[in-house]
């Protein structure tokens, strides 16, 4: 079964929003990670908390690591109609291998 | 930097026939991962290598698919033979495994879409 979880599975906001995703995983791990794919392409590096790490920044991205829940946010302010892709956390837990989620679709509406 | 490369981007076939499937990874990475992605399975890692020699194979669906990684610079991943089931989009990434890290960015090819009829 999949590590990750992401909660929406479809989420759909006006432009300037925020949008927020969760994922929830089953066992402990050394980091998580998050990517975007847009349409026909592939998975885009967006932001890797590690597991002693409790929250994380990059741009308009903001990541939370709740490892007592097993849990993590992904929050995009203000989005743009640019941000509309699937959004798939990854959990590392030994080696360099890494589990997907089924993913969260964002459509940002302008 | 060219990113990850993948040949073809599209491939039609019919069932029983041979695939390649091929990948050039960013220069420089030592970690090489080969996953397959369908709307009813989602990313499913299929094999992956460090340092050329493959680790974990625990994600290829059977003997039908193998995958080599003759030199740090590319890999192929082959499905003999092909059948409908198959189809889906296959995806090589690559990474830079650092002593003492894990779990490390991974890097991303445009994908191979894969239609076998």
């Amino acid at each position: 079964s999949q590590q990750g979880e992401e909660d929406p599975q479809a989420l759909s906001i006006q432009e300037g929003e925020n949008a927020t995703m969760n994922c929830s995983y089953k066992t402990s791990i050394n980091n998580l990670q998050w990517y975007r794919q847009n349409s026909g392409r592939g998975l885009v590096h967006l932001i890797l908390i590690r597991s002693n790490e409790r929250e994380k920044h990059s741009g308009r991205l903001r990541v939370t690591l709740d490892t007592s829940k097993k849990s993590s946010s992904l929050l995009i302010t203000a989005s743009r109609a640019a941000d509309t892709a699937s959004y798939f956390c990854a959990t590392g837990r030994y080696g360099n291998k890494l589990v997907f989620g089924a993913g969260t679709i964002l459509r940002v509406k302008s | 930097d060219a990113g990850v490369i993948q040949s073809p981007r599209h491939e039609v076939t019919e069932m029983g026939q041979e695939v390649t499937l091929r990948c050039k990874p960013i220069s420089g990475h030592n970690s090489l991962f080969w996953y397959r992605q369908t709307m009813m399975r989602g990313l499913e890692l299929l094999i992956y290598f460090n340092n050329n020699v493959p680790i974990d194979d625990s994600g290829m669906p059977e003997d039908r698919f193998s995958a080599k990684m003759p030199n740090a610079s590319f890999s192929t991943l082959k499905i003999q033979p092909s059948e409908p089931r198959d189809s889906a989009v296959y995806f090589c990434a690559s990474s830079l495994s650092k002593s003492g890290s894990l779990n490390n960015e991974q890097f991303f090819g445009p994908g191979t879409r894969l239609t076998v009829l």
